[in-house]
Parts: structure tokens; sequence; C-alpha cells
């Protein structure tokens, strides 16, 4: 099974406008984080946001807020005030293991969104 | 605070020959991480070092090594090149392991094999 789903190939979101980029995870740990990642075309995986399992509130980082709902594991991206700039692929990913026991944490990724903004 | 930095950034190599990349991560940062990414696999996850062990390794065959410096810096090797072994390899640190850690990624070393 998926671990991450990102269900949605490609976007496409007017300037100025707010767009919500989906991604669902499947883990049975309770510690673990969600994360989300720019890459534009020069390859670069550009850190957006986190999203521990045990956070009460939703995390925000600028124009970027991450709609968290656990009990659906759901981790939606929220870009508001979009800018040309901010057409790129956007990746969610997931971190399971338990905190603190030096157990090994490797990321999970989604397959991924194309995001473009239009004029 | 300088970033995680990746050399070389991009590379072109012939088929049977050996690489190595390099990932000098965040100052301070004692967890590296190698993924590679195809436009067909996706990001696929190589292995990940503490504290100079390897604490975690993903479904490679062992033409793919790597280690750790007592300065948290890693290098990735790749022996007997396939023209499969194309990709952009990125790497991500964070200052521990856990779920609960920021990961951090290089710009990336896109290799290329002819």
């Amino acid at each position: 099974a998926q671990k991450i789903t990102q269900t949605q190939p490609g976007m496409f979101v007017q300037e100025k406008e707010a767009v919500t980029l989906d991604c669902t995870y499947d883990t049975s740990d309770q510690s673990y984080g969600l994360f989300w990642y720019k890459q534009p075309s020069s390859g670069e995986m550009i850190f957006l946001i986190y999203q521990g399992s045990y956070d009460e509130q939703n995390a925000t980082e600028g124009r970027y807020s991450l709609n968290f709902q656990k009990a659906r594991k759901s981790a939606n991206l929220v870009i508001s005030a979009s800018q040309l700039g901010d057409s790129a692929m956007y990746f969610c990913a997931m971190r399971e293991g338990l905190s603190g026991t030096g157990t090994a944490s490797k990321l999970t990724f989604g397959t991924g969104t194309r995001l473009q903004v239009t004029l | 605070k300088a970033g995680v930095t990746q050399t070389p950034r991009y590379l072109i190599k012939t088929r049977g020959q050996q690489v190595t990349l390099s990932c000098s991560p965040i100052s301070g940062h004692r967890s590296v991480s190698w993924y590679q990414q195809t436009p067909g696999q996706g990001l696929q996850f190589l292995f990940e070092y503490f504290s100079e062990t390897q604490r975690n390794k993903g479904n490679f065959p062992g033409r793919f090594s790597g280690r750790q410096f007592s300065n948290s810096r890693s290098e990735m090797n790749v022996s007997t090149l396939e023209l499969g072994d194309s990709a952009l390899y990125l790497c991500a640190t964070s200052l521990e392991q856990g779920a609960r850690t920021e990961a951090f990624f290089g710009q990336g070393t896109r290799l290329t094999v002819v």
C-alpha cells in the first residue's frame, strides 16, 4: 500500500489565488512527521513546512499552511496568495519511527503535484 | 548559516565507471540520508547515516555504498555504473534521527551515465 498518496498530478491556479494540494498518508506509528517540499526545475528540494503527529495546531510558515486532519490521515498544503514563483513540483513526505530512540527514520515521498501559477 | 552542500552539481560518466558524490550537512546536523530521484521511480531512499554508522538502507544493489566521516560529511559511491543509474541524487540532513525532526536537502548531484 502507498504510504503517501498525492492524487493530483497537476494543478493550475491563478496568481493571488489560494490553492490546496492534497496529501493522504498511511502509518501505524503514533509518532511521525509530515513534510512538504517544493522542487523547482533546478532540482533543489526546498523545505516548506513540517507537522508533527503530536502537534495540536496546524503548522504555518508565511504563505504556507498545513491542514492536518489526523483522523482522516490527511496533510494538505495550502498556499495563499499564489505567486508566479510558486510554479514547481510539490512533494508530501512522511517520516516514521519512535522519536528519541535513535531509530533510523527515512523520508517516504509521494509522487508529487506539479503546480502551475498563471496570470 | 550555510545550507546543505552537495558536490559536484553535475557529472557525466561512462558505463562501468565508478563515481563518488559528496554531501556536507548543515553545521550541527549529524544525520545524513541519500535519495535517488528518477522520472520513472520518483524519490527512493538509498541509505541513512548517523554518527558515522549506517542506520538504514533502501532496496538498492550493493554497487551503491556510502560512508559518513567524523565531521558528519557523507559520501556515496556507485561502482560499475549502469545507464539506469542516471538520476538526481539528493542528500538530506537533520540535527538528529527521529520522526519529528526536520530534514533539509542539498541542491542535488545530477548524474548522467552514457
